[in-house]
């Protein structure tokens, strides 16, 4: 089973629908999570920290399922410019004082007018 | 404004050179990280280091050498070993500062696209 596993779409929605995706984990010992969107050919750019309590940035939300070990990405009204690929990114807690960072494949979001 | 920088942006090479990607960030910040990403696909980690003059090996670090002998600078090296070069080269930096805000989130640079001929 990969370390961090992601639906890679795409995901073809019109303007103004709402969108989720989820992104499953395999070490239960994780302990922080982000979403990260990247534009083609450009490098990623964080959008959001996930936060236990669950967080809300405008129109993006995002949560996370410790027991189920998952997170979660909701975008409402959905923009053309919110097309891009929303990466999942998970960190362990320290071991031995070395913490590898571990990337999902990426969800392609492509929103159509 | 501080941030990371790689060069080049752009680099083509022969079969059978080495090439040194640059990184340098003056963001202070304790861990550096070089990816490879390869079209429709995830970033891969080559390697990755926390401390000056120490750095550990990802998932696919053959081919691949690093150094870190300042806090700003982490240059990957592409050997002529690698067998398949050709890729899109991400260095990211963070600080390890345990729950304060703004620790252990990656800032990337923009990125280096390596061509083999």
């Amino acid at each position: 089973r990969k370390e961090v596993e992601q639906d890679p779409g795409p995901f073809n929605v019109p303007e103004g629908a709402t969108v989720a995706f989820n992104c499953t984990y395999s070490n239960s010992a994780s302990q922080s999570f982000f979403w990260y969107r990247q534009d083609c050919r450009k490098e990623p750019k964080l959008l959001m920290s996930v936060y236990s309590s669950g967080n809300e940035d405008g129109r993006f939300t995002a949560q996370l399922n410790r027991a189920s070990q998952y997170i979660s990405l909701l975008i409402r009204d959905s923009k053309l410019s919110d097309s891009a690929t929303y990466l999942c990114v998970v960190n362990p807690r320290n071991s031995g004082g070395y913490q590898k960072v571990t990337f999902g494949i990426g969800t392609k979001l492509q929103v159509i007018p | 404004d501080g941030g990371i920088t790689q060069s080049p942006k752009y680099l083509f090479r022969k079969e059978g050179q080495n090439v040194t990607l640059s990184c340098e960030q003056n963001l202070n910040h304790d861990a550096m990280y070089w990816y490879r990403q390869d079209p429709g696909q995830g970033l891969r980690l080559i390697y990755y280091s926390q401390i000056v003059n120490d750095f550990q090996k990802g998932d696919i670090a053959e081919g691949y050498s690093v150094s870190r002998e300042k806090k700003e600078s982490f240059p990957l090296t592409v050997t002529s070993a690698q067998k398949n070069p050709t890729a899109f080269y991400l260095c990211a930096s963070r600080r390890l500062a345990g729950n304060t805000a703004g620790a252990n989130v990656l800032t990337f640079g923009a990125g280096s696209r390596l061509t083999v001929l």
